[in-house]
């Protein structure tokens, strides 16, 4: 079983619509939890970036984290066909290891206009 | 300032050969990473670097890969007699000491 579990979709919404993106994970050392969104061809772009457990967010985007669960998500409001994307959780335990972060699949997300 | 680099950003070779592929990090971060993404997947961890010196190699997956940094800046990592298993996107990461990773575009290699 992988660390961490990410459906990969694809997923394909209207724009507009409000899009919910999850990963599932296994280890209770997890501390710090990001999403990336990557762009065909392109190199992974920090979306969010949260610590422990609660929900912070930025614009159209809403992080929530769920540690006792060990489940996080990212929704998307209004979503447009800009954000039409690859989008992937990733996640790692506490300062002062290696930081080195640990990916799920990754989500395919299409925003048809 | 500019973001990570990566050259070059395509690399096809033939089975057996070696390839060099370099990163040049954000200026300022000490911390440097190599990431392997196959078709489809996630980023796998291979490398991490803390200035020159790397303690954590957990994620390389055989002898044939190695990679250095220089100068707490240029790194490269290196394949040798590569396979056709070896054809993924190469990321490279760089942060200050236990914050947020930035990427660079990756190399994108493939074994023939």
């Amino acid at each position: 079983q992988k660390e961490v579990e990410q459906d990969p979709g694809p997923l394909s919404v209207p724009e507009g619509a409000i899009v919910s993106l999850n990963c599932t994970y296994s280890n209770s050392a997890f501390q710090y939890f990001m999403w990336y969104r990557q762009y065909s061809r392109k190199g992974p772009e920090l979306l969010m970036y949260t610590y422990s457990s609660g929900n912070k967010e930025d614009g159209r985007f809403t992080a929530q984290v769920d540690k006792s669960s060990k489940y996080i998500s990212l929704f998307i409001r209004d979503s447009q066909p800009s954000d039409s994307a690859t989008y992937l959780c990733a996640m790692r335990g506490q300062e002062g290891n290696t930081g080195k972060l640990i990916f799920g699949q990754g989500t395919t997300l299409q925003v048809k206009p | 300032g500019a973001g990570v680099s990566q050259s070059p950003s395509n690399k096809v070779t033939e089975k057996g050969k070696d390839v060099e592929l370099r990163c040049d990090p954000i200026s300022g971060h000490t911390a440097l990473y190599w990431y392997r993404q196959r078709l489809g997947q996630g980023l796998e961890f291979l490398i991490y670097f803390q200035g020159n010196s790397a303690p954590d190699k957990s994620g390389l997956p055989s002898d044939r890969f190695s990679a250095e940094r220089t100068g707490e800046s240029v790194s490269t990592l290196t394949i040798q007699r590569t396979q056709q298993e070896d054809s993924a996107v190469y990321l490279c990461a760089s942060s200050s000491p236990s914050r947020e990773q930035f990427f660079g575009p990756g190399t994108r290699l493939t074994v023939l």
